[in-house]
């Protein structure tokens, strides 16, 4: 099916440890995010790709690094990962600009850093 | 930065009744989205909303888009066990692609 793909679905990691989230899309969006989401807070925007080639930092960035490998992947990288990063990660992707119709989201990836 | 700010928080409801929930910026915007997010999974689009005034049905739901654009509406009427989740705002300023998120509003429905 058309969509968001993340993987993994589940991660415990120690802190200090590194790991890349991936995320792939196939309904050839220009324009791919990165959220976070944890409790009461609501969904805070880490990092964005408005387009293939290009990333912009979000809300909330410290910690994290990105790369839009092409033009259907956009993948998301704790170089040392803290307890503060446990979360639910969504990878979302959209139309580049105009009305679009909004995001379309993957299921997550439930990380846990002890 | 841009704050949305959405309430209730959360929201405790007997199958058949109507729920009310809004969202309210400190700034304006062009486009208001509406989300629900079941258990265990990413949000999913409802309703979105391109200009002030408008009124948008999709089933059961409604939404409205503010006359001052710095506030949205949602209705859900007779609900269903099916309808729990966490319903989130969304607004978008300008042409860019990028949205900013409300903090989210929990349902449960008990039967």
């Amino acid at each position: 099916n058309a969509g968001v793909t993340q993987t993994p679905k589940f991660q415990v990691l120690k802190t200090g440890q590194s790991m890349t989230l991936q995320c792939a899309q196939d309904m050839n969006h220009n324009s791919m995010y990165w959220y976070r989401q944890d409790p009461g807070m609501g969904l805070r925007l880490i990092y964005y790709s408005a387009s293939e080639g290009t990333t912009d930092k979000g809300e909330v960035p410290n910690g994290y690094n990105v790369s839009r490998l092409n033009k259907r992947e956009f993948s998301l990288r704790l170089e040392s990962a803290a307890p503060s990063q446990t979360s639910v990660y969504f990878c979302a992707s959209s139309e580049a600009s105009g009305r679009g119709y909004g995001y379309t989201f993957g299921s997550g990836t439930r990380l846990t850093v002890v | 930065g841009q704050q949305l700010n959405q309430s209730p928080q959360s929201m405790f409801i007997q199958e058949g009744e109507d729920v009310s929930m809004n969202c309210t910026s400190s700034s304006i915007f062009n486009t208001w989205l509406w989300y629900k997010q079941d258990p265990g999974e990413g949000p999913v689009l409802l309703i979105a909303l391109y200009k002030a005034g408008e009124l948008t049905s999709n089933g059961r739901l409604t939404a409205q888009f503010g006359i001052t654009r710095k506030d949205s509406f949602l209705n859900i009427s007779a609900s269903i066990p099916s309808d729990v989740g966490i319903y989130f705002c969304a607004g978008r300023t300008g042409t860019a692609s990028k949205l900013t998120f409300g903090t989210g509003t929990r349902l449960q429905v008990t039967l």
